[in-house]
């Protein structure tokens, strides 16, 4: 089965540094959501990506927080610089969706990066 | 605003029991509601999608309910398994046409589900 490939599963590091996310869709997918997953919030959406385009990333603290395409295969969340706030499960999702109607396909999610910032 | 409730917070059953979980929302206007799945450490995986047309579906031993005049969805679980132990996360997604079709998922805070030998 094709599956959505986060890199890396786990990360720990210091406030301060500067955190990247990598996630590989899955191929044909033109869609691509970036989550994040707290035990007090839940899934919370942080950015959305169609055809490489961003679309919505009103849940992202700009300040801190970007999100890319380089290309159809890879997806990247950065923090810089981090806060201990930021400690979560970072979850990325594809789709495919067309421009023109409403999808009711699902979001096939990976299997996230559980970050600890100290 | 829109919001989606889940009851119960958590629920432990026996193997072999029923058991059903219940998903309240609020959004408006509607596109679809979805239940997903979710193994401790993995992403949530989708079990079921139900457009406004639809009032049930199933997916093996998963049956979903949908009542869109109450804004009320369950999920029943048949013949429990101790591999059903999970989180159980409903998702309302927004709908609209043209420009207000904004697609937002809202997500609901889920139901653990523990299953017991």
């Amino acid at each position: 089965d094709a599956r959505v490939t986060q890199t890396p599963r786990h990360k720990v590091t210091e406030m301060g540094q500067e955190v990247t996310m990598r996630c590989q869709p899955i191929l044909g997918h033109n869609t691509v959501f970036w989550y994040r997953q707290t035990m007090m919030q839940g899934l919370e959406l942080l950015a959305y990506f169609r055809n490489r385009a961003p679309l919505d990333d009103s849940g992202m603290p700009k300040d801190r927080f970007s999100a890319e395409m380089p290309d159809a295969t890879l997806a990247t969340l950065k923090i810089q610089p981090s806060e201990p706030r930021d400690s979560a499960v970072y979850f990325c999702a594809s789709g495919f969706r067309r421009a023109s109607a409403d999808s009711n396909q699902p979001q096939h999610f990976g299997d996230g990066t559980r970050l600890s910032i100290l | 605003k829109n919001q989606v409730e889940q009851s119960p917070q958590s629920l432990i059953i026996l193997e072999g029991k029923n058991c059903t979980l219940q998903c309240n929302y609020t959004v408006s206007p509607f596109s679809n509601l979805r239940w997903y799945k979710q193994d401790t450490g993995r992403g949530p995986v989708s079990l079921t999608i139900m457009t406004f047309s639809e009032n049930t579906k199933s997916n093996g031993r998963y049956t979903a309910t949908l009542d869109a005049d109450t804004k009320q969805s369950s999920l029943h679980i048949t013949a429990s398994q101790l591999s059903d132990s999970a989180s159980y996360i409903c998702v309302v997604k927004e709908g609209g046409s043209g420009s207000s079709n904004t697609g937002k998922l809202i997500f609901g805070q889920g139901t653990t589900l523990q299953v017991k030998p």
